[in-house]
């Protein structure tokens, strides 16, 4: 059975404090890999897709990385507006998707 | 405003009753995706069609059915409704089927009493 964690699961940043979130994941055969941003009662809002290990992408502060077992999402310089509940989902050759329980960021100004 | 619009917003209903949620997808997307949102679970793929024909199923109760219109719009019909059903019912869509980037609507939140 497909599978992903992610952790932690809430992370409290000062502002302009760089971390990252980790993914880890295991798929029987991978299609794509998934970052999504949700903020409190919306619907997640598309960041990055990842295909194959080595790939990176970036958007702003924001960057995602892809390794055959997990990714990373590294926020650098975060600021308050970065603030939100971070997903990562997995979508296996067939087609079915998973989602992990998501990673709630907190930037304080 | 992503382009996807799922209504009603909000329903309330009882225990062993039916109903219905609508998406409309971006203008030009194929593909329709199903989601439940509740706080035990976290998001669950449920089922994905693509123009119109079933493509992937996810963990979609047998009580659970769905389907997607000539116009591209999908409906998500729940039945025999149980107080564990309550949650938000997310619908996405994307141009194409496959690892592309999805865009979600705002959400049905069903509350079951």
């Amino acid at each position: 059975e497909d599978q992903v964690t992610q952790s932690p699961e809430a992370l409290r940043l000062q502002e302009g404090e760089s971390s990252s979130l980790n993914c880890s994941y295991t798929v029987s055969g991978l299609r794509g890999l998934f970052w999504y941003r949700q903020d409190p009662g919306k619907g997640p809002e598309f960041l990055f897709t990842l295909y194959s290990a080595g790939e990176e992408k970036e958007k702003e502060r924001l960057k995602a990385t892809l390794t055959k077992k997990e990714s990373f999402l590294h926020i650098t310089a975060p600021k308050p507006e970065d603030s939100a509940t971070y997903l990562c989902a997995v979508q296996a050759l067939a087609g079915k998707s998973t989602f992990g329980d998501g990673t709630t960021l907190t930037v304080k100004p | 405003d992503s382009g996807v619009t799922q209504t009603p917003k909000h329903l309330i209903t009882a225990t062993g009753q039916r109903v219905t949620l609508r998406c409309s997808p971006r203008s030009g997307d194929l593909s329709v995706y199903w989601y439940q949102q509740s706080l035990d679970q976290g998001l669950q793929f449920l089922i994905h069609y693509y123009n119109g024909e079933e493509r992937a199923k996810g963990n979609i109760l047998e009580r659970f059915s769905a389907q997607q219109f000539p116009d591209l719009h999908s409906e998500l019909n729940l039945s025999s409704l149980e107080l564990g059903d309550s949650a938000l019912y997310f619908c996405a869509s994307s141009l194409a089927t496959g690892s592309t980037e999805a865009f979600f609507g705002q959400g049905t939140r069903l509350t079951v009493v």
